[in-house]
């Protein structure tokens, strides 16, 4: 079964810190990983996809098969950082499962 | 360009009430689907369609329905509201031509069961 797990529910960094929000998935297909980021109250925006190996924001996320892990990164969060990450697996033509969410808080 | 489009965006119903979520998209997409988003679960799929005249369950499909007579649109309908079905329910479309095709969300509707 198709499965993604964020293990962090919060994520509490300093301003100027690096951040790494975590993302495993299970699938036995090739996977098509995405990132979306959802600041407060509203729409979930696509930050990342794992093809297009492009930096947005200054997050990058690399796709380790080996160890089924979508990790997204940034050297240097900042306080507009701020936001719900939701790690996301499309499967299944086109059926995407969502993982439960990572709350990041950057701190001044 | 509009995207895609939810109405209402609040909405209070009372236990038993019935009520339709409208979802619409000007982007030709073949794919539209709904989603619930409550504290904790992330989001959970609850219909999805693939074209028009083609609908399917997701993961907590029960007490609500879907139809999709145009590509353009994908209500959802709450048929007896309860208040486990207070949540933000999110309607997201995307392209099924070609590979790695992001889904698109609407901007939520906030739904109270009393």
């Amino acid at each position: 079964a198709q499965r993604v797990t964020q293990p962090e529910k919060l994520l509490s960094v300093f301003k100027g810190a690096p951040v790494e929000l975590k993302c495993n998935y299970s699938y036995s297909g090739s996977p098509e990983l995405f990132w979306y980021v959802q600041y407060s109250r509203q729409r979930l925006q696509l930050l990342l996809r794992h093809i297009s190996r492009e930096s947005i924001k200054g997050f990058t996320a690399d796709l380790n098969k080996g160890e089924t892990s979508f990790h997204l990164k940034k050297p240097f969060a900042q306080e507009e950082d701020s936001a719900m990450y939701y790690c996301a697996l499309r499967a299944d033509f086109n059926k995407f499962y969502f993982g439960s969410g990572t709350k990041l808080n950057v701190k001044p | 360009n509009a995207g895609v489009t939810q109405t209402p965006k609040f909405q209070v119903l009372k236990t038993g009430q019935s009520m339709t979520l409208q979802c619409a998209q000007d982007m030709n997409h073949e794919y539209m689907s709904w989603y619930r988003q409550d504290p904790g679960m992330g989001l959970r799929l609850i219909h999805y369609s693939v074209g028009a005249g083609i609908t399917d369950q997701g993961e907590v499909p029960n007490g609500y329905n879907v139809s999709r007579s145009t590509t353009e649109d994908f209500p959802l309908r709450l048929l007896s509201a309860a208040p486990s079905q207070t949540s933000v329910y999110f309607c997201a479309s995307s392209s099924t031509k070609g590979g790695n095709s992001p889904l698109h969300f609407g901007n939520g509707t906030r739904l109270t069961v009393t």
